[in-house]
């Protein structure tokens, strides 16, 4: 079974530009999860879709922050404009039922990003 | 709001020692528990979880841990710990009644001298 894929792997940018981040859930996976790990802590979640529809985005910074998963699948997380402070792992992972989800979660390598 | 502490941030020991890292959880009602893992230049794994029953649950790798409900603690342990098993430990907890979605710790950062 194929994993959780991510691109790209690393991204540098200045600050103010844009970025975007993809990711392919594993197949049949219903919920994909947008997390956050800055160097040192743990991951923290931006948004939850379950299909193509948002669960929870309460900690996505919606100035800044965007996110899609327009047919169930894949999904893109947009930063623009960067800042420094968004330097960091973004991880996407899913998970397959849609009901009784017990939470157990399938993590890609995630994407490093570097905001100079 | 819900959140998950983890009482170390990193840990240093030698292969054959015992290792037991903390975890605990603010209160949320029915919960579900992982430990994940993480190995240099590796994404996150799972290494063992608990939903019910036994509250001692098996992982991989040799590791184990123990759900204390009263204590609202989720610790992690193996009694003898190998080089490779040099890694970053995150704790995370599913709080039922805030969703399917998982709030992690901080992490341990674990190095396991040779």
């Amino acid at each position: 079974e194929a994993g959780v894929a991510q691109s790209p792997r690393y991204k540098i940018i200045e600050k103010r530009q844009s970025v975007a981040f993809w990711c392919n859930p594993i197949s049949g996976h219903a919920t994909l999860y947008w997390y956050q790990q800055i160097l040192g802590q743990g991951p923290k979640l931006l948004i939850q879709f379950q299909n193509n529809g948002v669960v929870d985005d309460s900690q996505l910074p919606k100035d800044r922050f965007s996110a899609e998963r327009l047919k169930g699948v894949d999904s893109t997380l947009k930063i623009q404009p960067a800042k420094l402070e968004d330097s960091a792992v973004y991880l996407c992972a899913s998970s397959p039922r849609t009901s009784g989800n017990t939470g157990e979660l399938f993590f890609g390598e995630g994407s490093r990003l570097t905001v100079l | 709001a819900q959140s998950v502490s983890q009482h170390n941030h990193h840990v240093i020991l030698s292969e054959a020692a015992s290792l037991e890292l903390g975890c605990n959880y603010s209160y949320g009602g029915t919960v579900n528990l992982f430990w994940y893992v993480q190995y240099p230049g590796q994404h996150l794994q799972l290494l063992l979880k608990y939903f019910s029953g036994d509250p001692l649950v098996k992982g991989i790798k040799g590791f184990e841990a123990e759900f204390i409900k009263s204590k609202f603690s989720f610790n992690l342990r193996k009694p003898s710990v190998q080089w490779s098993d040099t890694a970053e430990y995150f704790c995370a907890v599913n709080f039922r009644a805030a969703g399917n979605k998982l709030t992690f710790g901080g992490g341990t950062r674990v190095l396991v001298k040779p």
